[in-house]
Protein backbone atom coordinates (compact mmCIF):
# COMPACT_ATOMS: atom_id res chain seq x y z
CA UNK A 1 0.00 0.00 0.00
CA UNK A 2 1.37 3.28 -0.87
CA UNK A 3 -0.56 4.67 1.52
CA UNK A 4 -1.21 9.04 0.84
CA UNK A 5 0.41 10.34 -2.05
CA UNK A 6 1.24 13.88 -2.66
CA UNK A 7 2.60 15.70 -6.58
CA UNK A 8 4.71 17.32 -6.80
CA UNK A 9 7.44 17.13 -3.81
CA UNK A 10 8.61 20.35 -5.00
CA UNK A 11 7.39 23.35 -6.93
CA UNK A 12 8.36 26.69 -7.56
CA UNK A 13 5.89 29.27 -8.87
CA UNK A 14 5.67 32.87 -9.86
CA UNK A 15 4.02 35.85 -7.76
CA UNK A 16 0.31 35.33 -9.50
CA UNK A 17 0.71 31.78 -11.30
CA UNK A 18 -1.83 28.97 -10.36
CA UNK A 19 -1.13 25.65 -9.11
CA UNK A 20 -2.86 22.12 -7.87
CA UNK A 21 -1.86 20.16 -5.66
CA UNK A 22 -2.64 16.09 -5.97
CA UNK A 23 -3.51 13.85 -3.22
CA UNK A 24 -4.75 10.38 -3.27
CA UNK A 25 -4.83 7.88 -0.38
CA UNK A 26 -5.72 3.92 -0.84
CA UNK A 27 -6.98 3.41 2.53
CA UNK A 28 -10.67 4.06 1.95
CA UNK A 29 -10.65 6.66 4.52
CA UNK A 30 -13.70 9.04 4.40
CA UNK A 31 -11.76 12.47 5.85
CA UNK A 32 -8.71 14.20 4.39
CA UNK A 33 -7.48 17.24 5.16
CA UNK A 34 -4.18 19.90 3.90
CA UNK A 35 -1.98 21.37 6.14
CA UNK A 36 0.71 24.00 5.49
CA UNK A 37 3.65 23.90 7.91
CA UNK A 38 5.38 27.39 8.46
CA UNK A 39 8.91 27.67 11.33
CA UNK A 40 7.52 28.08 14.53
CA UNK A 41 3.76 27.75 13.70
CA UNK A 42 3.44 24.63 13.48
CA UNK A 43 0.56 22.51 11.47
CA UNK A 44 -2.32 24.82 10.38
CA UNK A 45 -5.39 23.73 9.07
CA UNK A 46 -5.92 24.71 5.21
CA UNK A 47 -8.98 22.77 4.34
CA UNK A 48 -11.25 19.49 5.26
CA UNK A 49 -13.13 17.14 3.79
CA UNK A 50 -15.31 14.84 6.45
CA UNK A 51 -16.34 12.72 3.63
CA UNK A 52 -16.97 12.31 0.10
CA UNK A 53 -18.69 15.34 -1.58
CA UNK A 54 -17.98 17.67 1.47
CA UNK A 55 -15.26 20.49 2.25
CA UNK A 56 -15.13 22.85 5.41
CA UNK A 57 -12.96 25.72 5.79
CA UNK A 58 -9.75 25.27 8.25
CA UNK A 59 -7.97 27.91 10.31
CA UNK A 60 -6.20 29.61 7.50
CA UNK A 61 -8.20 28.78 4.36
CA UNK A 62 -7.90 32.31 2.54
CA UNK A 63 -5.89 32.15 -0.96
CA UNK A 64 -6.53 28.33 -1.40
CA UNK A 65 -9.66 26.48 -2.90
CA UNK A 66 -10.14 22.43 -2.22
CA UNK A 67 -12.04 19.37 -4.34
CA UNK A 68 -12.65 16.58 -2.61
CA UNK A 69 -12.82 14.82 -6.50
CA UNK A 70 -13.78 11.36 -5.23
CA UNK A 71 -13.14 9.05 -2.04
CA UNK A 72 -9.62 8.67 -2.53
CA UNK A 73 -8.36 12.33 -3.86
CA UNK A 74 -8.49 15.51 -2.33
CA UNK A 75 -6.14 18.41 -4.38
CA UNK A 76 -5.64 21.84 -2.93
CA UNK A 77 -5.92 24.87 -5.97
CA UNK A 78 -4.05 28.11 -5.61
CA UNK A 79 -5.64 30.43 -8.00
CA UNK A 80 -2.78 33.36 -7.75
CA UNK A 81 -0.01 32.51 -5.58
CA UNK A 82 1.58 34.84 -2.85
CA UNK A 83 4.90 34.79 -1.54
CA UNK A 84 3.08 34.04 1.36
CA UNK A 85 1.82 31.17 0.19
CA UNK A 86 5.77 29.89 0.28
CA UNK A 87 5.23 26.96 2.67
CA UNK A 88 5.33 23.26 3.15
CA UNK A 89 2.42 21.98 2.20
CA UNK A 90 1.13 18.41 3.72
CA UNK A 91 -2.09 16.09 3.08
CA UNK A 92 -3.58 13.47 5.14
CA UNK A 93 -6.33 11.35 5.85
CA UNK A 94 -7.72 9.01 8.59
CA UNK A 95 -11.08 7.06 9.18
CA UNK A 96 -13.16 8.63 11.95
CA UNK A 97 -11.25 8.94 15.59
CA UNK A 98 -7.94 6.97 14.25
CA UNK A 99 -4.48 7.97 13.51
CA UNK A 100 -4.42 10.57 10.85
CA UNK A 101 -1.64 9.09 7.93
CA UNK A 102 0.42 11.87 6.05
CA UNK A 103 1.61 12.67 2.61
CA UNK A 104 5.60 12.89 2.14
CA UNK A 105 4.70 16.94 2.08
CA UNK A 106 5.61 19.50 -0.69
CA UNK A 107 7.47 22.31 -0.78
CA UNK A 108 6.48 25.24 -2.31
CA UNK A 109 8.26 28.41 -3.19
CA UNK A 110 6.81 31.45 -4.57
CA UNK A 111 8.90 34.06 -5.50
CA UNK B 1 -12.91 28.65 17.12
CA UNK B 2 -10.96 25.30 18.27
CA UNK B 3 -7.42 26.20 19.81
CA UNK B 4 -4.76 23.63 20.87
CA UNK B 5 -1.63 25.69 22.71
CA UNK B 6 1.51 23.99 23.06
CA UNK B 7 4.35 24.51 25.09
CA UNK B 8 7.68 24.93 25.82
CA UNK B 9 8.19 25.44 21.70
CA UNK B 10 11.80 24.17 22.53
CA UNK B 11 13.34 21.84 24.92
CA UNK B 12 16.64 20.77 25.46
CA UNK B 13 17.37 17.96 28.12
CA UNK B 14 20.52 15.49 28.90
CA UNK B 15 20.21 11.77 27.75
CA UNK B 16 18.57 9.88 30.03
CA UNK B 17 16.38 12.53 31.69
CA UNK B 18 12.35 12.99 30.81
CA UNK B 19 11.16 15.22 28.99
CA UNK B 20 7.09 16.64 29.34
CA UNK B 21 5.58 18.39 26.94
CA UNK B 22 2.15 20.28 27.49
CA UNK B 23 -1.07 21.20 25.55
CA UNK B 24 -4.37 23.17 26.27
CA UNK B 25 -7.35 22.96 23.96
CA UNK B 26 -10.33 25.45 23.93
CA UNK B 27 -13.14 22.99 22.57
CA UNK B 28 -14.80 20.81 25.12
CA UNK B 29 -16.04 19.06 22.47
CA UNK B 30 -13.01 17.41 22.02
CA UNK B 31 -12.42 13.56 22.43
CA UNK B 32 -9.85 12.36 20.51
CA UNK B 33 -5.59 13.87 21.46
CA UNK B 34 -3.19 12.05 19.07
CA UNK B 35 0.58 13.33 19.61
CA UNK B 36 2.77 13.20 16.41
CA UNK B 37 6.79 12.85 15.87
CA UNK B 38 8.13 14.82 12.79
CA UNK B 39 11.86 13.67 12.44
CA UNK B 40 13.73 16.49 10.28
CA UNK B 41 12.82 16.42 6.45
CA UNK B 42 9.51 14.03 7.35
CA UNK B 43 6.22 13.39 7.31
CA UNK B 44 4.38 13.52 10.86
CA UNK B 45 3.54 10.23 12.52
CA UNK B 46 1.60 8.90 15.28
CA UNK B 47 3.34 7.70 18.57
CA UNK B 48 0.98 7.55 21.19
CA UNK B 49 -2.61 8.96 21.30
CA UNK B 50 -5.47 8.74 24.02
CA UNK B 51 -9.33 9.21 24.12
CA UNK B 52 -11.67 11.46 26.60
CA UNK B 53 -12.59 8.19 28.16
CA UNK B 54 -8.71 7.00 29.70
CA UNK B 55 -6.70 9.17 32.07
CA UNK B 56 -3.61 8.18 31.39
CA UNK B 57 -1.75 6.18 28.59
CA UNK B 58 1.46 4.80 28.58
CA UNK B 59 3.72 2.90 25.84
CA UNK B 60 7.26 1.92 26.93
CA UNK B 61 8.99 5.16 27.66
CA UNK B 62 6.54 7.48 26.56
CA UNK B 63 3.04 8.71 28.01
CA UNK B 64 0.29 10.62 27.79
CA UNK B 65 -1.87 11.86 30.98
CA UNK B 66 -5.48 13.89 29.65
CA UNK B 67 -7.20 16.43 32.40
CA UNK B 68 -10.66 16.86 30.79
CA UNK B 69 -11.47 19.06 33.37
CA UNK B 70 -8.78 21.26 33.11
CA UNK B 71 -8.74 20.77 29.08
CA UNK B 72 -5.09 19.73 29.13
CA UNK B 73 -3.02 16.72 28.08
CA UNK B 74 0.71 16.14 28.08
CA UNK B 75 3.37 13.82 26.50
CA UNK B 76 6.11 12.74 28.87
CA UNK B 77 9.25 10.57 28.03
CA UNK B 78 11.56 8.95 30.32
CA UNK B 79 15.07 8.00 29.97
CA UNK B 80 15.82 9.76 26.69
CA UNK B 81 17.38 8.90 24.07
CA UNK B 82 19.50 11.06 21.17
CA UNK B 83 17.16 9.49 18.32
CA UNK B 84 13.98 10.88 20.06
CA UNK B 85 15.08 14.49 19.21
CA UNK B 86 12.58 15.27 16.95
CA UNK B 87 10.05 17.98 16.90
CA UNK B 88 6.82 16.79 18.59
CA UNK B 89 2.72 17.72 17.69
CA UNK B 90 -0.30 17.66 20.20
CA UNK B 91 -3.77 17.74 18.01
CA UNK B 92 -7.17 17.32 19.45
CA UNK B 93 -10.65 16.78 17.38
CA UNK B 94 -14.13 15.68 18.26
CA UNK B 95 -15.77 13.30 16.50
CA UNK B 96 -19.33 14.23 16.07
CA UNK B 97 -20.66 16.79 13.28
CA UNK B 98 -17.02 17.86 12.47
CA UNK B 99 -13.89 15.72 11.95
CA UNK B 100 -11.44 18.71 12.21
CA UNK B 101 -7.67 17.92 13.45
CA UNK B 102 -6.27 20.90 15.42
CA UNK B 103 -2.51 21.01 15.65
CA UNK B 104 -0.32 22.94 18.30
CA UNK B 105 2.67 24.65 17.32
CA UNK B 106 4.72 22.56 17.89
CA UNK B 107 8.19 21.15 20.47
CA UNK B 108 11.29 20.76 19.05
CA UNK B 109 12.84 18.54 21.45
CA UNK B 110 17.13 17.97 21.63
CA UNK B 111 18.26 15.31 23.75
CA UNK B 112 22.50 15.89 24.08
CA UNK B 113 24.01 12.57 24.96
Amino acid sequence: NAGVTQTPKFQVLKTGQSMTLQCAQDMNHNSMYWYRQDPGMGLRLIYYSASEGTTDKGEVPNGYNVSRLNKREFSLRLESAAPSQTSVYFCASRQGETEAFFGQGTRLTVV
Amino acid sequence: GENVEQHPSTLSVQEGDSAVIKCTYSDSASNYFPWYKQELGKRPQLIIDIRSNVGEKKDQRIAVTLNKTAKHFSLHITETQPEDSAVYFCAASRSYNTDKLIFGTGTRLQVFP
